[in-house]
């Protein structure tokens, strides 16, 4: 069974500061996809980047960034140039094949003004 | 293009009857799927279908819940004599085949049971 874990309940940073969360992961296949999403108070949960396990570039979405660690089964996103709108929780999700999703517990984002 | 459509968004229930949430998937996407939310907790992995067929439903409780998404229509999730501890916001996902692409959710339906 695959687990995800995320270890930072709550994180806050100043506005247009760099903040990164933290994602950690465990299953036993080698090829498999991760994913940060966002959810705002409004509830939809919105897809925020994608990472392919085989591909070793890190994906990269505007001030989104990840850093994919296969080897230490890690998976971290960094939020540059940080607004008020991206205040959120943040959920780390793996999926194998075309089974389920697991999710992480989330890590609340707060922005600084 | 719609995404994928929850109603109702809102529902309260009294304890003992019957909650029917509904998903309509995005176009051109045959798998659904259902996720738990629990109040500041993460999404829980309910149960996977495709059309007329259960794939997975190990996330399911084994009593008053089931799932279904027949030929037309659809996705339908029911509980039936709900309990306070059945509220949760419920949410839908659908994806292509083996894409690997993520799911698209919809806005979910906020279950409250009185």
């Amino acid at each position: 069974a695959q687990t995800v874990t995320q270890s930072q309940p709550e994180m806050s940073v100043q506005e247009a500061e760099t903040v990164t969360l933290s994602c950690t992961y465990d299953t036993s296949e080698s090829d498999y996809y991760l994913f940060w999403y966002k959810q705002p108070p409004s509830r939809q949960m919105i897809l925020v980047i994608r990472q392919e396990a085989y591909k070793q570039q890190n994906a990269t979405e505007n001030r989104f960034s990840v850093n994919f660690q296969k080897a230490a089964k890690s998976f971290s996103l960094k939020i540059s140039d940080s607004q008020l709108g991206d205040a959120a929780m943040y959920f780390c999700a793996l999926l194998i094949g075309n089974e389920k999703l697991t999710f992480g517990t989330g890590t609340r984002l707060t922005i600084i003004p | 293009n719609a995404g994928v459509m929850q109603n109702p968004r809102h529902l309260v229930r009294r304890r003992g009857q019957e909650a029917r949430l509904r998903c309509s998937p995005m176009k051109g996407h045959s798998h659904v799927y259902w996720y738990r939310q629990l109040p500041e907790e993460g999404l829980k992995f309910m149960v996977y279908l495709q059309k007329e067929n259960i794939i997975d439903e190990s996330g399911m409780p084994k009593e008053r819940f089931s799932a279904e998404f027949p030929k037309e229509g659809p996705s339908i999730l029911r509980i039936q004599q709900v309990v306070r501890g059945d509220s949760a916001a419920y949410f839908c996902a659908s994806s292509p085949i083996g894409q690997g692409y993520g799911y698209t959710f919809g806005s979910g339906t906020r279950l409250t049971v009185v």
